[in-house]
């Protein structure tokens, strides 16, 4: 099994769809968790931390499932702007990404 | 703001040259990656730091070494490169928050490199 797992769609969703991506990881010691997004030939920045509680930022939820060892992120109101490749961050001793989720907004 | 510099955006070398990729944080951390990212592959890890003159191979180490002598540098070496190498390189340091949590990953801007 691979340590971080995620759907490389691509996702493609109409302007103010909701989508959501979850990526699954093997290690249950795994400590820290982000979502990171990627554009088109530039670095990943970090999108948001994942925290147990789950946290908010505007649009974008994200949720810990430790117990089926999981991530998730929900973009409400989709902008065009939000295509781009979204990857899943597990830390423990290592920081390991999982193979990204593209997705692309339509007009 | 952390900025983590790689030494070359584009890089053009020869099958069996030695090939040095150089990383250089400014924030004081702790911890170093190299990846590469390749089409459908995602970043693989490559080799990770967590002090000077430590190292730990990561998930795909084969053909490529690497040398902390510095907590602010951390260099990739392609001992003999080889076509396959041909991918796009990035680098990431990571610290420690006062609390002893990890911080998230800040990545330099890549470096392409074809190997011909």
């Amino acid at each position: 099994r691979k340590e971080v797992e995620q759907d490389p769609g691509p996702f493609n969703v109409p302007e103010g769809a909701t989508v959501a991506f979850n990526c699954t990881y093997s290690n249950s010691a795994s400590q820290s968790f982000f979502w990171y997004r990627q554009d088109c030939r530039k670095e990943p920045k970090l999108l948001m931390s994942v925290y147990s509680s789950g946290n908010e930022d505007g649009r974008f939820t994200a949720q810990l499932n430790r117990a089926s060892q999981y991530i998730s992120l929900l973009i409400r109101d989709s902008k065009l702007s939000d295509s781009a490749t979204y990857l899943c961050v597990i830390g423990y001793q290592k920081v390991t990404f999982g193979t990204g989720t593209k997705l692309q907004v339509i007009p | 703001d952390v900025k983590v510099t790689q030494s070359s955006r584009y890089l053009v070398k020869r099958t069996g040259e030695k090939v040095f990729l150089e990383c250089v944080q400014d924030m004081d951390h702790e911890n170093m990656f190299w990846y590469r990212q390749d089409p459908g592959l995602g970043l693989r890890l490559i080799y990770f730091s967590y002090d000077v003159k430590m190292k730990e191979k990561g998930d795909i180490p084969e053909g490529y070494s690497v040398s902390r002598e510095k907590k602010e540098r951390f260099s990739l070496i392609l001992e003999s490169a080889s076509t396959n190498q041909t991918s796009m390189y990035l680098c990431a340091s990571r610290g420690r928050s006062g609390s002893g949590e990890d911080t998230e990953a800040f990545f330099g801007q890549g470096t392409r490199l074809t190997v011909v």
